[in-house]
């Protein structure tokens, strides 16, 4: 299994952070696709999950500002964060989750810095 | 729901190394660990909270009782130097992760 992601890696406070992220050898169905970020320097913050059927789960913390959507004749899925400032400045993982057993595969990450 | 690390913890090559990550009624759920390099991106190390996937080397080693889960590695090596994370699902199935543990092998 395999996860490429790509997007803009700078942003200007209040624009939109769009990520995608293309899976590899694996079946698309059957697992959750995730997202996580971490600030710089700092820990894992978990921002939601997507299913093959477009079912989600965000944190609530950025639930307001965050949409997840799939492709699955693409084998893709994206992440889609309103109106940034500096503190989304973060690497952005996307990532493979099995609820009870955790997140075996994940991406490169990408960089988002969000700066006027 | 929160789980909790500590910032650091130090260990000499050779000896055992624990990391602790607690969390009300943590002996409930599920814990993973989760191992990340400097400039990587993390990798899983523990599932259902003992459980080692495949490729992941049997010095590591999970339990979980209580409101404490505990990574321990086992003959620690340099290699091992690097940042460590619990994650559990909460009430609602929302993951969560643990603020990290920076383990530095002396």
């Amino acid at each position: 299994v395999e996860l490429k992601q790509w997007g803009a890696g700078l942003l200007k406070p209040s624009e939109t952070l769009s990520l995608t992220c293309e899976v590899y050898g694996e079946s698309f169905s059957g697992f959750y696709w995730t997202w996580v970020r971490q600030p710089p320097g700092k820990g894992l913050e978990w921002i939601g999950e997507i299913n093959h059927s477009g079912s989600t789960r965000y944190n609530p913390s950025l639930k307001s500002r965050v949409t997840m959507s799939v492709d699955t004749s693409k084998n893709q899925f994206s992440l889609r964060l309103d109106s940034v400032t500096a503190a989304d400045t973060s690497i952005y993982y996307c990532a493979r989750l099995v609820r009870g057993y955790g997140i075996g595969h994940w991406g490169q990450g990408t960089l988002v810095t969000v700066s006027s | 729901y929160e789980l909790t690390q500590p910032p650091s913890e130090s260990v000499s090559p050779g000896q055992t190394a624990t990391i602790t990550c607690s969390g009300d009624k943590l002996e409930t759920k599920y814990v993973c660990w989760y191992q990340q390099k400097a400039g990587q991106s993390p990798v899983m190390l523990i599932y259902q909270n003992n459980k080692r996937p495949s490729g992941i080397p049997e010095r590591f080693a999970g339990s979980n009782s209580g409101t404490t889960a505990t990574l321990t590695i086992s003959g620690t090596q340099a290699m091992d130097e690097a940042d460590y994370y619990c994650q559990a699902w909460d009430s609602n199935t929302a993951v969560v992760f643990g603020g990290g543990t920076k383990l530095t092998v002396l």
